[in-house]
């Protein structure tokens, strides 16, 4: 059973960096696409990124010029950075893999999410 | 961009009482590559990440119990919950997962 952990800071202030990493335990991250999903408090579900183990990715083109995601197979991990946030990027960020292919039938496997709040 | 429009927002139904969600899309998701509806439905109690019910509009995922059911095509699709148990309280989205769209989500509580 496969298992995924989101990590990063928690707090951030407008304009600074969002970085996070999903670390994929009991399964290897190759053969799969692998996403970012966020949502706000209370909100909704926004899909920002994939990535796949070769290194392809799509972005949603709201947040494309801000969004980064990577992928480390030596660590069994994917990152998401995005640039200048923002009170609106407050969010439970989660990790999740997709059935199949890039648009193979959703997502089978979700981290637990974690709260990133940006606030001065 | 696809926008999915969940009805109704949220719902209570009695327990062992059937519940129905319906989501209708803006645009077909039924794609003529492979004549498949790219629809799935998911579950999301309190403090936990959505859980995979149905994917391509009416495969049960894995493990999923029978009383949850997905159904429609083209453009409008129904979840349906045969008789409601209490841990089925949640708040269920409809995914297009070909452009990655998520429906506003039903609450459904017990009556």
């Amino acid at each position: 059973q496969v298992h995924l952990q989101e990590s990063g800071p928690g707090l951030l202030k407008p304009s600074e960096t969002l970085s996070l990493t999903c670390t994929v335990s009991g399964g290897s991250i190759s053969g799969y696409y692998w996403s970012w999903i966020r949502q706000p408090p209370g909100k909704g579900l926004e899909w920002i990124a994939y990535i796949h183990y070769s290194g392809a990715t799509n972005y949603n083109t709201s947040l494309k010029s801000r969004v980064t995601i990577s992928v480390d197979m030596s660590k069994n991990q994917f990152s998401l950075k995005v640039n200048s946030v923002t009170a609106a990027d407050t969010a439970v960020y989660y990790c999740a893999r997709h059935v199949g292919d890039a648009s193979g039938g959703g997502f089978d496997s979700w981290g637990q999410g974690t709260l990133v709040t940006v606030s001065s | 961009d696809i926008v999915l429009t969940q009805s109704p927002d949220s719902l209570a139904v009695s327990l062992g009482e059937r519940a129905t969600i319906t989501c209708k899309s803006s645009q077909s998701v039924l794609y003529s590559s492979n004549n498949k509806n790219y629809l799935a439905w998911y579950q999301q109690k309190p403090g936990q990440p959505p859980k995979l019910l149905i994917y391509w509009a009416s495969t049960r995922e894995s493990g999923v119990p029978d009383r949850f059911s997905g159904s429609g095509s083209g453009t409008d699709f129904t979840l349906t919950i045969s008789s409601l148990q209490a841990e089925d309280v949640a708040v269920y989205y409809c995914h297009e997962y070909y452009r990655r769209t998520f429906g506003q989500g039903t609450k459904v509580e017990i009556k």
